[in-house]
């Protein structure tokens, strides 16, 4: 079946800088790769998705990359802000049309 | 409030009792999709309905735990004769459309506590 790994698992950044989070997947059949950000005690909320069939995608500050042919896909967030502290979670579709998760990564900004 | 709704939001047994939730999707979504979701980690898929019909059943999930979604509406997830390890977050999230590569909604959870 389909897995996910996700890295870093923690993440520090500064106010205003950028973050990066990495996923890999095993699933060559996947085609559809989102990106769910939960905050403490909250319900993961979708922030931004991706299809096989584009390379990139941005809204506002944040932006998502695929290469299909490594399986890896990118989340990256510009100019953070406090507010952007959560856990960052990544997914992608197996044969079967479900969501495997990855394990998460805590984003702490500071100011 | 249109959205992923779960009852109850927390719930305390303990060992060996049964316990039932219960998840309403957003309206007229087909796909509903139940999860499991340990402190640290990323949601676990348990199964899945497409409208009233059962799908798919994670073979992590034990013979203790039966969903059902009788009407296509609402879902019910049921844990028998709960465990210490049974204790989670039991998410609940919908979808429209009848591929994988629609967005999954989720609800707030059902947090159990197995004492």
């Amino acid at each position: 079946g389909e897995n996910v790994e996700q890295h870093p698992s923690t993440l520090s950044v500064q106010e205003g800088d950028s973050a990066v989070i990495k996923c890999t997947y095993s699933d060559s059949a996947s085609n559809y790769f989102p990106w769910y950000k939960q905050e403490l005690g909250k319900r993961p909320q979708l922030i931004i998705d991706i299809r096989s069939n584009v390379g990139e995608k941005k809204d506002q500050r944040i932006a998502v990359t695929l290469n299909k042919t490594a399986k890896h896909f990118s989340l990256h967030i510009t100019e953070t802000q406090p507010e952007d502290s959560a856990v960052y979670f990544c997914a992608a579709t197996d044969s079967w049309g479900k969501f495997q998760f990855g394990a998460g990564t805590q984003v702490v900004v500071t100011p | 409030d249109t959205g992923v709704s779960q009852d109850p939001r927390h719930k305390i047994t303990k060992r060996g009792q049964n316990v039932t939730f219960r998840c309403d999707p957003i309206s007229e979504h087909n796909r509903l999709y139940w999860y499991r979701q340990t402190l640290g980690q990323g949601p676990e898929f348990l199964t899945y309905f497409q409208n009233e019909a059962q799908l798919e059943k994670s073979r992590l999930l034990s013979d203790r735990f039966s969903a059902e979604r009788p009407k296509g509406s609402f879902s019910t997830l049921e844990i028998q004769r709960t465990e210490q390890g049974d204790s989670a977050m039991y998410l609940c999230a919908s979808s429209s459309g009848t591929s994988g590569t629609d967005t999954q909604y989720f609800g707030p959870g059902t947090r159990l506590t197995v004492l």
